[in-house]
């Protein structure tokens, strides 16, 4: 129930395409779901985040769709760029009180020039 | 601003031995979580600290610590080190918790011999 499952484990787009990677979770009581970009050698850097309440967000080429009922939310980037090409992970805050993200297991973007 | 800083980037220890690493969380968050990255396990979540306080910790055998102090700053020590060890850890920092989304530092990359 504490799992967020992520896929596909690796994709790769052309320049200009759509990336989309896809989040399942079980526990209805994860209240904020952040997605965070990885580069080699660094840490994972917030991209983009929504809270269950809302079905969409979007910042700049970033999108993030969520389903409640389905329990499954997904990150949209558009006009895929070279510069894109990290390691991308979801990730579901446990309610809060717990303080603690639970984060799938990523998806490594490579996007053609 | 600084990011979260964390130091070393990287340490070589023997097994049996044991090691500190230091991070320096944004000025002004009071919230300093601790994440292990490893290929096979990928983000696994240490423990969570506010207000020198530790309000949650992962499924990790108690040779893995932590502590903050007054200024935020939080350090872990894992002692008795074995080969599975071997990971980046990560340090992240937050305003108040979990739902203010993290911001990672780049990691300290321990490798145990």
């Amino acid at each position: 129930q504490q799992q967020v499952k992520q896929s596909p484990q690796s994709l790769i787009v052309q320049k200009g395409g759509i990336s989309i990677i896809n989040c399942a979770y079980e526990n209805t009581a994860f209240d904020y779901f952040p997605w965070y970009q990885q580069f080699p050698g660094k840490g994972p850097a917030l991209l983009i985040a929504i809270r269950p309440d809302v079905s969409e967000k979007k910042e700049g080429r970033f999108t993030i769709s969520f389903n409640k009922s389905a329990k499954q939310f997904s990150l949209h980037i558009m006009d895929s760029q070279p510069g894109d090409s990290a390691t991308y992970f979801c990730a579901a805050s446990e309610p809060s009180g717990t303080y603690k993200y639970i984060f799938g297991t990523g998806t490594r973007l490579k996007v053609l020039a | 601003k600084a990011g979260v800083t964390q130091t070393p980037r990287y340490l070589i220890k023997t097994r049996g031995q044991q090691v500190t690493l230091s991070c320096s969380p944004i000025s002004g968050h009071r919230s300093v979580s601790w994440y292990q990255q490893t290929p096979g396990q990928g983000l696994q979540f240490l423990f969570e600290y506010f207000s020198e306080t530790q309000r949650n910790k992962g499924n990790f055998p108690g040779r893995f610590s932590g502590r903050q102090f007054s200024n935020s700053r939080s350090e872990m020590n894992v002692s008795t080190l074995e080969l599975g060890d071997s990971a980046l850890y990560l340090c992240a920092s937050s305003r108040g918790g979990g739902n203010y989304g993290y911001t990672f530092g780049s990691g300290t990359r321990l490798t145990v011999v």
